[in-house]
């Protein structure tokens, strides 16, 4: 139990297009999901949570006008690049959360790796 | 605030030797300890957490982690390492009594098991 799947795994863009990354929650419902942003070598750092229903909150530092996030059901929660630059190339990683089947755990996606060219 | 101390980059120990990777904390109040193991190119997989109760937690593929409070430690901890455990590791904590958005994340260690 506790899947999350990501969508698409890895994609590559031209400068100036958006980029939409979906995360599902395949056998529970999410109440909570969060969005991270993974550089090499280095640790996750959240950039926003999403409430099913409600807007997302976001960390400090991070631009809500360029990374737009949908959280429409318990199981779906998409995250929006939009005008991508080359700077925005990193490691997206979406994670899960809810009273079942552990509560409270943070279950993760496999990540989507985004290059913009 | 709270933060998480990985003191090693890097942890390397030969197949079937006991490994560790060791972990400390920093929170305001109980903690709620996790550790997750990730592959290349992929997400965190859940290994263990501590809540309350037992101080040592037995987890996911073997390994097991003690929480020892006096030395706000979580070290990771596995009897006989295999050439397949190699990944990177994160330790993660936040304060029991806060949500899920609290969790912080430790710099990662990672693990080489040599054959």
């Amino acid at each position: 139990g506790a899947v999350v799947s990501q969508h698409p795994s890895r994609v590559i863009c031209k400068s100036g297009t958006s980029v939409k990354i979906e995360c599902r929650s395949l056998d529970f419902q999410a109440t909570t999901m969060f969005w991270y942003r993974q550089f090499p070598k280095k640790s996750l750092m959240l950039m926003a949570t999403s409430n099913e229903g409600s807007k997302a909150t976001y960390e400090q530092g991070v631009e809500k006008d360029k990374f737009l996030i949908n959280h429409a059901s318990l199981t779906l929660s998409t995250l929006t690049v939009t005008s991508a630059h080359p700077e925005d190339s990193s490691f997206y990683i979406c994670s899960a959360s809810s009273t079942a089947p552990v509560t409270d755990t943070q279950y993760f996606g496999p990540g989507t790796r985004l290059t913009v060219l | 605030a709270q933060s998480v101390a990985q003191p090693e980059d890097q942890v390397n120990v030969a197949e079937g030797n006991p490994l560790t990777v060791k972990c400390t904390y920093s929170v305001s109040g109980n903690p709620y300890l996790f550790w997750y193991v990730q592959y290349p190119n992929r997400g965190l997989q859940f290994l263990l957490k501590y809540i309350t109760g037992d101080n040592l937690v037995k987890g996911s593929y073997g390994f097991e982690a003690e929480f020892n409070k006096s030395q706000t430690s979580f070290h990771l901890k596995k009897p006989s390492a295999l050439v397949s455990d190699s990944a990177l590791y994160f330790c993660a904590v936040r304060p029991l009594s806060g949500s899920a958005r609290q969790l912080t994340f430790g710099s990662g260690t990672q693990l080489t098991v040599l054959p």
